[in-house]
């Protein structure tokens, strides 16, 4: 199984600032990479599919980037509402598998 | 409007069955291959399993945490998904989704309840 490792698993941070979420998997996956954002009592929500393609709808402050083996999600200016828990999925290969999920809090 | 409605979630004894369902509309979903992803209290997303359209012959793809105990099934003709969890342990406990990962549509989950 490829094995997903995300990193940081919590970041307290302030509305404005920029951070980067990674996540390394244990083999090649191309760009058979997507990232959700999910928030409390709510289904997950796709921000960025193959590696780097935002979801539609999904505001222009959110980027992915990477293959292979390492990725990241970037959001370059925090907004109060982006204050949730993100994954990474690879697609790659059966079973999909998520990364642990990287908290985000209020500092 | 894409909707995915799951139910069948309860409290259930370890060592026993349930059968989760899912009522899709507003695509088709006979076209679409469907997941179940399942998020444990305290704990990260999980993916359970797919199930293939009749194109692809319906097969399956479980996780190794599941395999041999869920069944995923689907009936075209009722637009539904189901997920037929046997031999549950505690740690089955979940918030289960239904899905199609490829669309990114999701329902709103059901909570399952195994109790030792």
């Amino acid at each position: 199984d490829i094995q997903m490792t995300q990193s940081p698993s919590t970041v307290s941070t302030s509305v404005g600032d920029r951070v980067t979420i990674t996540c390394r998997a244990s083999q090649d996956i191309t760009n058979y990479l997507a990232w959700f954002q999910q928030k409390p009592g709510k289904a997950p929500k796709r921000l960025i599919y193959a590696a780097s393609s935002l979801q539609s709808g999904v505001p222009s402050r959110f980027s992915g980037s990477g293959s292979g083996t390492e990725f990241t999600l970037t959001i370059s200016s925090l907004q109060p509402e982006d204050f949730a828990t993100y994954y990474c999925l690879q697609h790659n290969n059966y079973p999909r598998t998520f990364g642990q999920g990287t908290k985000l809090e209020i500092k | 409007e894409v909707q995915l409605v799951e139910s069948g979630g309860t409290l259930v004894q370890s060592g026993g069955s349930l059968r989760l369902s899912c009522a899709a509309s507003g695509f088709t979903f006979s076209d679409h291959h469907m997941d179940w992803v399942r998020r444990a209290p305290g704990k990260g997303l999980e993916w359970v399993g797919r199930i293939r359209n009749k194109a692809n012959s319906y097969t399956t793809e479980y996780a190794a945490s599941v395999k041999g105990r869920f069944i995923i099934l689907r009936d075209d003709s009722k637009n539904s998904l189901y997920l037929q969890m046997n031999s549950l342990k505690t740690e089955d406990t979940a918030v289960y989704y239904c899905t199609n990962l490829i669309s990114d549509y999701w329902g709103q989950g059901t909570l399952v309840t195994v109790s030792s």
